[in-house]
């Protein structure tokens, strides 16, 4: 079946510290990956995407690396902000077996905060 | 655009009473999704939709009800809350124009409804 495992939280940092959530994943098919992020009081937001094996998925300095041959896609930023406090999802969605739903399956979440 | 909006923002309810949750999006979006969120659980599918007038079973069904009249609108359904619905709902929404390139459609989130169930 599908599942997403995310580092559990919460992830304490200092202004400008590097930062890595790691993910790892098990799927049927060929999964697309994704990392959303949840701002506090909102819904959730499409962060980065990797469609296939050896792609990176980059966006506001954040950045993953789809890993096949270790089924990951951590998460990393080189120097967080303040304003990078929030809640972090790892999710996949598959195509398998015909269906065009590619719902997607969601890591339970990590929750980060940046200290000045 | 609105993108999704979602109504009520929040909602206290006492065991046993009945609530209708709606979603509603402006992007003419063919899929649409109910999901559930509690703390330390992700995000758990309850029921979706692929198409006005189709709804189908997720993850965690049970004790919830769905309705897509429109193809704009996802109605979730709690007929007799329980404690154990307290939660907070997301609804999203996504397109099917990319799958048929053999891409990503990207799901779009609303801001969610919290509900407590007393």
């Amino acid at each position: 079946g599908n599942s997403v495992t995310q580092m559990e939280g919460p992830v304490t940092l200092s202004e400008e510290a590097f930062l890595t959530i790691n993910c790892t994943y098990t799927a049927t098919g060929y999964p697309s990956l994704f990392w959303y992020v949840q701002y506090p009081g909102e819904g959730l937001q499409l962060l980065l995407k990797a469609t296939k094996a050896d792609d990176k998925g980059s966006n506001k300095g954040f950045e993953a690396t789809y890993r096949k041959e270790t089924t990951s896609f951590h998460l990393e930023k080189g120097s967080v902000q303040v304003s990078d406090s929030a809640v972090y999802f790892c999710a996949l969605s598959s195509i398998s077996g015909g269906s065009t739903l590619g719902r997607l399956y969601f890591g339970r979440g990590t929750q980060l905060t940046v200290w000045p | 655009n609105a993108g999704v909006t979602q109504t009520p923002k929040f909602r206290v309810l006492k065991t046993g009473q009945s609530m209708t949750l709606l979603c509603a999006q402006d992007m003419n979006h063919e899929y649409m999704y109910w999901y559930r969120q509690d703390p330390g659980m992700g995000l758990r599918l309850i029921h979706y939709s692929v198409g006005e007038g189709t709804t189908a079973k997720g993850e965690v069904p049970d004790g919830y009800n769905v309705s897509r009249l429109k193809k704009q609108n996802f109605l979730l359904g709690l007929e007799s809350a329980a404690p154990s619905q307290t939660s907070v709902y997301f609804c999203a929404s996504k397109g099917t124009a990319a799958l048929l390139a053999g891409a990503y459609n990207e799901q779009f989130f609303g801001p969610g409804t919290r509900l407590t169930v007393l």
